[in-house]
C-alpha cells in the first residue's frame, strides 16, 4: 500500500525553466508534508515543508504547493539549475504520529543546459 | 542546518558476521533518531524508530533480532545487523529529529552493507 507516490520516475527540464514535481498522498490523516533532494550515496537533504493548514510555502527558488482536496502537492524550483540534478523525494506524516515519515518513490530531475 | 554523521559510509563483510552502523548527530541532541533502508530505485523504508534510553519500535516484517538498535545517548543510535546474509545488502540511513516543535528528520550519509 502506497501510501504517498510520485508517479513520474524522471523529469528533465532546461536550465533557467521550471520544474514542477509532483506527489500524491492518500492517507487524510497526513498533515505534514516534506521534500528532500538526494543525491547518489549521500542521505536525503531536507528542502522544504508545509503544514496543511497552508496551501502555500516558499523558500527562494523552492515553492511547495499543498491541495488538500486533491490530495497532491508539488515542488516548483524556478529558475532551475544545473546544481539541482538530483532524485527529490516527498515525504508525508502525522503530527500524531510519532514523527514517522512516509516516502514517496521519488523523481529524478535533471537540469539541461 | 543540523548535521548528522554516520559511519561506516560502506562495509564489505562475509555472511554470517555482524556489522555495525553508527548514527551521530553531532550539534545538536537528538532524543529520536530513525534507521530506513533503500533498495535500488525505491524508497526509503521506516526500519525502526530509536529513543534514548529505551527500546527501540520496530516497523511491522522488521526482525528485531536481526537489527539490534541501541540509543544509548542523546547523540548516538547504533544498527547492527547480526549474522549478515546476502539479502541484507542494502543502503541503510538514519536520520534524527532536531526538534519535536517541528518534524523534519536531518538524514546522515548512509551506509553501502555489502555482504558476500
Amino acid at each position: 500500500d502506497q501510501q504517498v507516490k510520485q508517479n513520474s520516475p524522471s523529469l528533465s527540464v532546461q536550465e533557467g525553466r521550471i520544474s514542477i514535481l509532483n506527489c500524491d498522498y492518500t492517507n487524510s490523516m497526513f498533515d505534514y508534508f516534506l521534500w528532500y533532494k538526494k543525491y547518489p550515496a549521500e542521505g536525503p537533504t531536507f528542502l522544504i515543508s508545509i503544514s496543511s493548514i497552508k496551501d502555500k510555502n516558499e523558500d527562494g527558488r523552492f515553492t511547495v504547493f499543498l491541495n488538500k482536496s486533491a490530495k497532491h502537492l508539488s515542488l516548483h524550483i524556478v529558475p532551475s539549475q544545473p546544481g539541482d540534478s538530483a532524485v527529490y523525494f516527498c515525504a508525508a506524516s502525522t503530527l500524531q504520529g510519532a514523527q514517522k515519515l512516509v516516502f514517496g518513490q521519488g523523481t529524478r530531475l535533471t537540469i539541461n543546459p | 542546518g543540523a548535521v548528522v554523521s554516520q559511519h561506516p559510509s560502506r562495509v564489505i563483510c562475509k555472511s554470517g558476521t555482524s556489522v555495525k552502523i553508527e548514527c551521530r548527530s553531532l550539534d545538536f541532541q537528538a532524543t529520536t533518531m530513525f534507521w530506513y533502508r533503500q533498495f535500488p530505485k525505491q524508497s526509503l523504508m521506516l526500519m525502526a524508530t530509536s529513543n534514548e534510553g529505551s527500546k527501540a519500535t520496530y516497523e511491522q516484517g522488521v526482525e528485531k533480532d536481526k537489527f539490534l538498535i541501541n540509543h544509548a545517548s542523546l547523540t548516538l543510535s547504533t544498527l547492527t545487523v547480526t549474522s549478515a546474509h546476502p539479502e541484507d545488502s542494502s543502503f541503510y540511513i538514519c536520520s534524527a529529529i532536531r526538534s519535536l516543535a517541528k518534524n523534519i528528520q536531518y538524514f546522515g550519509a548512509g551506509t553501502r552493507l555489502s555482504v558476500l
